[in-house]
């Protein structure tokens, strides 16, 4: 059973830094590629970033390019997102994902991180 | 990467159907057969539903199904019960490995 667990959300203040993490098991970590997706507080879902599974390759919404970095660490089955320059829009639950054929097939519960002074 | 059209709101009594839509462009819906759906009930985790348009992942009900035509992928629920009623989103590969999500529906049963 795929099982994702983030942590690292939290409250940061507007031009803050936070580093979230998920830890994966139940599948092979290392061959699978990955994705961060946000939720805003009574919102839609948004694809945030993708990483390919040796980490070399990676891609990101037009709204953090630039600001934040997707990485893996395929030793220890951990996906990371580095937060940079935080905005108020930013405030979120930070969900990973494992992909399959192009989907999202594993799901973490979620991670919230709050933007505000 | 402008997020795919859903219609706001959905909703059926139990036992019948209600169809979902979503609407792209020939550069993510209309170009790839990489459209899946998401199901999320309320402070739920996101869970999949339909992928590669009209697969189900084991263990998800043959109520569900799911097609497409040119920029337009849709989601039918069959037979509706209460427990699907829920939020739903679309999903589609845009190129460049990027992905775009739907807006979302809620889903009502009545």
């Amino acid at each position: 059973e795929v099982q994702l667990v983030e942590s690292g959300g939290g409250l940061v203040q507007p031009g803050g830094s936070l580093r979230l993490s998920c830890v994966a098991s139940g599948f092979t970590f290392s061959t699978s590629w990955m994705h961060w997706v946000r939720q805003a507080p009574g919102k839609g879902l948004v694809w945030v970033s993708h990483i390919k599974s040796d980490g070399r390759d990676t891609s990101y919404a037009d709204s953090v390019k630039g600001r934040f970095t997707i990485s893996r660490d395929n030793a220890k089955n951990t996906l990371y997102l580095q937060m940079n320059s935080l905005r108020a829009e930013d405030t979120a639950v930070y969900y990973c994902s494992s992909d399959g054929a192009y989907a999202l097939h594993g799901w973490g519960q979620g991670t919230l991180v709050t933007v505000s002074s | 990467q402008s997020a795919l059209t859903q219609p706001p709101s959905a909703s059926g009594s139990p036992g019948q159907s209600v169809t979902i839509s979503c609407t792209g462009t020939s550069s993510d819906v209309g170009g790839y057969n990489s459209v899946s759906w998401y199901q999320q009930h309320p402070g739920k985790a996101p869970k999949l539903m339909i992928y590669e348009v009209s697969k189900r992942p084991s263990g998800v009900p043959d109520r569900f199904s799911g097609s497409k035509s040119g920029n337009t992928a849709s989601l039918t629920v069959s037979g509706l019960q209460a427990e699907d009623e829920a939020d739903y989103y679309c999903n589609s590969y845009a190129a460049s490995n990027s992905w775009v999500f739907g807006g979302g529906t809620k889903l009502t049963v009545l």
